[in-house]
């Protein structure tokens, strides 16, 4: 099975501020990422798929990189309406999706 | 587009639970189905896929023999059964739209809004 590592666990950002949250997987996946947000009681929405391609409806403030094995998630200017807990998932492999640990962004 | 899922339950230890997930505003049979768990404060972990095309399955290997995934055409609606419940299984659990075909690499772009299954003597 392929092990998707994220950090940090938790990262406290204030209004404004450009934010980065990684993805490590335990074997390539190519472009096969995607990053989701979960807003407490909330189900996750998708954010980013193809390891850089916008979900519609999503602001472009978020964007994501990488390839491989070493991915990222920035939100170039954290809004309010972004404290959440963010999660990437691969999709690499048949019938077998995982997720990373979550990262939860925090208000500082 | 939307999926709807039933309202909470609550099982005790041993018992069995079955979820639906009903699906509105896309072509039902076009897409795969994905079930997805969270325990209370932890993070999200995928359980198993099917096909509402064909009714093919995989499953999450800790899941194996425990699951069962099916759908229903004439309603839109798949379900997820999990027996053997224990006190780890409470959850939300979610249903998302996937592919409908496992050579076809896709996440999930569409989700339930979660049902909480509490399991509790």
């Amino acid at each position: 099975d392929i092990q998707m590592t994220q950090s940090p666990s938790t990262l406290s950002a204030s209004v404004g501020d450009r934010v980065t949250i990684t993805c490590r997987a335990s074997q390539s996946i190519n472009i096969w990422m995607a990053w989701y947000q979960q807003r407490p009681g909330k189900a996750p929405e998708l954010l980013i798929y193809k390891a850089s391609t916008l979900e519609s409806g999503v602001p472009s403030r978020f964007s994501g990189s990488g390839s491989g094995t070493e991915f990222t998630l920035t939100i170039s200017s954290l809004q309010p309406e972004d404290f959440a807990t963010y999660y990437c998932q691969q999709y690499s492999s048949y019938g077998a999706w995982t997720f990373g640990q979550g990262t939860k962004v925090e208000i500082k | 587009v939307r999926l709807v899922q039933s309202g909470p339950e609550v099982k005790k230890p041993g018992a069995s639970v079955k979820v639906s997930c009903e699906a509105s505003s896309y072509t039902f049979n076009s897409y795969g189905i994905s079930w997805v768990r969270q325990a209370p404060g932890q993070g999200l972990e995928w359980m198993g896929w099917i096909s509402t095309y064909n009714g093919d399955t995989r499953s999450e290997e800790t899941f194996q023999g425990r699951i069962t995934m099916t759908t229903d055409t004439a309603t839109n609606t798949a379900y997820m059964e999990l027996r053997s419940l224990q006190s780890d299984d409470t959850a939300v659990y979610y249903c998302a739209r996937a592919s409908n075909d496992l050579s076809y690499k896709d996440c999930f772009d569409v989700w339930g809004q979660g049902t909480l299954v509490t399991v509790s003597s």
